[in-house]
């Protein structure tokens, strides 16, 4: 079967750093996504991870171990417009035909 | 980036009617669409899988003759929620990759906001 767990919330403060986690047990994997979704948006892409290690992309980071079947999103400098739902999500198949999972989503609060 | 056009953004309609959801990819070809589901403070649930030129792949426990799928064309998949009622009430998402790009950034429509009185 597939998996993705991530916890359900989490809140950080305005200007901190939040780390994001997500394990996986899926059928084959073929990289993993993280998106933001605003409520009542559709979901945007952030990030993309194939292999193992850290990809930094501003304020925004991302890492894989695929060993371990764990990623992490890292947000810095948090803003407020930071809060909304991260998705995180596995590729398991080997086409441009496969279905993307995700995981429930951390909804993540950001107090000033 | 590609964009993916999902229309009606927004549809009421009478429990046992029929409603029509458009996904369009604008500037790209897409052989494959993929349908989602989201109830409100849920993830997505994905409900099919969308093939140009043949029948679509349902996940275990969606029904097709209920959520009936057509990908006519390399830019445009529709799906039908036939017979709605109240408890097909939620936020449908369509997204898609270009085609041959593999894995690929999936791009998702605007989403469509159904409720069924």
């Amino acid at each position: 079967g597939q998996n993705i767990d991530q916890p359900t919330e989490m809140t950080a403060t305005e200007g901190a750093i939040v780390q994001i986690n997500c394990t996986y047990q899926t059928s084959g994997f073929n990289g993993l996504f993280w998106y933001q979704q605003h409520a009542g948006e559709a979901p945007t892409f952030l990030s993309y991870n194939v292999l193992d290690g850290l990809e930094e992309k501003g304020r925004f980071s991302s890492f894989l171990s695929r060993s371990k079947g764990y990623s992490y999103l890292l947000l810095k400098e948090l803003q407020m417009k930071d809060s909304a739902s991260y998705l995180c999500a596995v590729s398991p198949g080997y086409s441009s035909a496969s279905k993307i999972i995700f995981g429930s989503g951390t909804r993540l609060s950001i107090r000033p | 980036g590609a964009v993916v056009s999902q229309h009606p953004s927004w549809v009421i309609c009478k429990s046992g009617t029929s409603v029509k959801i458009e996904c369009r990819s604008l500037d790209f070809q897409a052989t494959t669409m993929f349908w989602y589901r989201q109830f409100p403070k849920q993830s997505l649930m994905l409900m099919a899988t969308s093939n140009e030129g043949s029948k679509a792949t349902y996940e275990q426990g969606v029904e097709k003759d209920k959520f009936l799928i057509n990908h006519a064309s390399l830019t445009l998949s529709t799906l039908t929620v036939t017979s709605a009622h109240p408890e097909d009430s939620s936020f449908y998402i369509c997204s898609a990759r270009v085609a041959g790009d593999f894995p690929g950034e999936l791009f998702f429509g605007e989403g469509s906001r159904l409720t069924v009185l």
